[in-house]
């Protein structure tokens, strides 16, 4: 079974503070996701990764970065934080398939990470 | 991103009741479904993908009509443990995966 570990399932943080949200999955999988997800907004895209070392913006990026130096692990990185910023942030993996490796599989996700910023 | 267009609901069912949930999307070339389930505070799980034919599982049905672009999702004999937040999800090649908003159902004793 595909394994998305958060490193954490609740986290209280003030605001300004930098905080730093790591997961780590144990497939191997090529892609990974960083999503925030709020009522009546549903899951919303900030930053992916096809690689180590690559980064794709998703739809909400503003006041967050992203690293991926292993294959393995993904960090979502709130470089100041803000009120707004409070909210569920999931983690994905998945890998890619097809002839041409061009055909994304389904996502498995973390158990999220509940953020607090006051 | 593409979108992806659901009724929000809720859909308050009795046990054992037939409910069904649809779901549009807006770009033609998309290749591939799923429907995925989220529980309250819970992350959410692949539920099933869906085929071109068509495919069930258990009381699960889902269907995919491309001409009019969108897919459903079939519950038969509904259980109190259907009550969840059933996401719609598409994908087009090697993009991340859109998701939409969901649609809630509660099953009622």
């Amino acid at each position: 079974d595909v394994k998305v570990t958060q490193s954490s399932r609740y986290l209280v943080k003030r605001t300004g503070e930098k905080v730093f949200l790591e997961c780590v999955q144990d497939m191997d999988h090529e892609n990974m996701f960083w999503y925030r997800q709020d009522p009546g907004l549903g899951l919303r895209l900030i930053y992916f990764s096809y690689d180590v070392k690559m980064k794709e913006k998703g739809d909400i990026p503003e006041g967050y970065s992203v690293s991926r130096e292993k294959k393995e692990r993904f960090s979502l990185i709130l470089e100041s934080a803000s009120t707004n910023q409070t909210s569920m942030y999931l983690c994905a993996s998945n890998t890619v398939a097809g002839t041409l490796k061009n055909r994304n599989q389904p996502q498995h996700f973390g158990d999220g990470t509940r953020l607090s910023i006051l | 991103r593409k979108e992806v267009e659901q009724d929000p609901g809720p859909f308050n069912v009795p046990e054992g009741a037939t409910v069904a949930f649809n779901c549009t999307y807006s770009n033609s070339a998309s290749q591939s479904f799923f429907w995925y389930r989220q529980d309250c505070r819970k992350e959410p799980k692949l539920l099933m993908s869906v085929y071109s034919s068509g495919n069930e599982d258990g009381r699960f049905t889902a269907q995919l009509n491309r001409a009019s672009q969108y897919i459903s999702l079939l519950i038969r004999d509904s259980k109190l443990s259907d009550s969840a937040t059933y996401l719609c999800v598409v994908l087009l090649g090697n993009t991340p995966l859109v998701f939409g908003k969901g649609t809630r159902l509660s099953v009622i004793a």
